[in-house]
């Protein structure tokens, strides 16, 4: 298997512009997660789901964050509109059942300028 | 979940033993410990889990006190590639997916 993916690795974009982050997780798990990581906040949770459906958006910042999974093997995290404030690195990560290890993708780097 | 306390930052020799430690000292008993890392630039790993009795896998080895208010994640002959910031935390499989990130431990193996 080819781990989670994530698309695109980096991405550079202005202010106020919309940002779509793309996961494919593991084919068969059944939980897939989405954290942000900044120097200041460290590696956080956003939001997770379990077959499809999310599950805990606690971690959502505010409504200009967005997350679907319209089907078990995409997910896609949107802001909009983008500001500098959310310039981090967001990881998706999958798990076959809620107890198990998260396996963690490579990462999208998103600057806002 | 139970807070965890960790040394910011450990150095270790290429190929002596890197012993990482993690207080947890509010842990309940029905809560394990985790243990993943984050190599630069990379997502986390996973390494270890444990409740109560020492575990072992080809990565690492976990030492839970009997007490279980304490733990260390040992990595037996640490190499340049261990180096990473090393996350113990604590949580009740099942009860969420959630996994609670504090600052970690960075270690550094130096040759």
């Amino acid at each position: 298997d080819a781990g989670v993916i994530q698309s695109p690795r980096h991405e550079v974009t202005e202010m106020g512009q919309e940002v779509t982050l793309r996961c494919k997780p593991i084919s068969g798990h059944d939980y897939l997660f989405w954290y942000r990581q900044t120097m200041m906040r460290g590696l956080e949770l956003l939001i997770y789901f379990n077959n499809n459906v999310p599950i805990d958006d606690s971690g959502m910042p505010e409504d200009r964050f967005s997350a679907k999974m319209p089907n078990a093997s995409f997910s896609t995290l949107k802001i909009q509109p983008s500001e500098p404030r959310d310039s981090a690195v967001y990881f998706c990560a999958s798990s076959l059942r809620v107890a198990n290890e998260q396996f963690f993708g490579p990462g999208t780097r998103l600057t806002v300028l | 979940d139970a807070k965890t306390t960790q040394p910011p930052s450990m150095d270790c020799a290429e190929g002596r033993a890197a012993n990482l430690p993690c207080n947890h000292s509010t842990i309940s008993g029905n809560e394990y410990v985790y243990w993943y890392r984050q190599i630069h630039s990379q997502g986390p790993q996973y390494i270890i889990h444990g409740l109560k009795n020492n575990e072992t896998n080809e990565m690492a080895s976990l030492i839970i006190t009997e007490d279980r208010k304490s733990s260390t994640l040992i990595l037996p002959h640490a190499t340049l590639r261990d180096t990473a910031v090393y996350y113990c935390i604590v949580r009740v499989p099942g009860n969420t997916g959630k996994l609670i990130f504090g600052q970690g431990t960075t270690l550094q193996v130096k040759p």
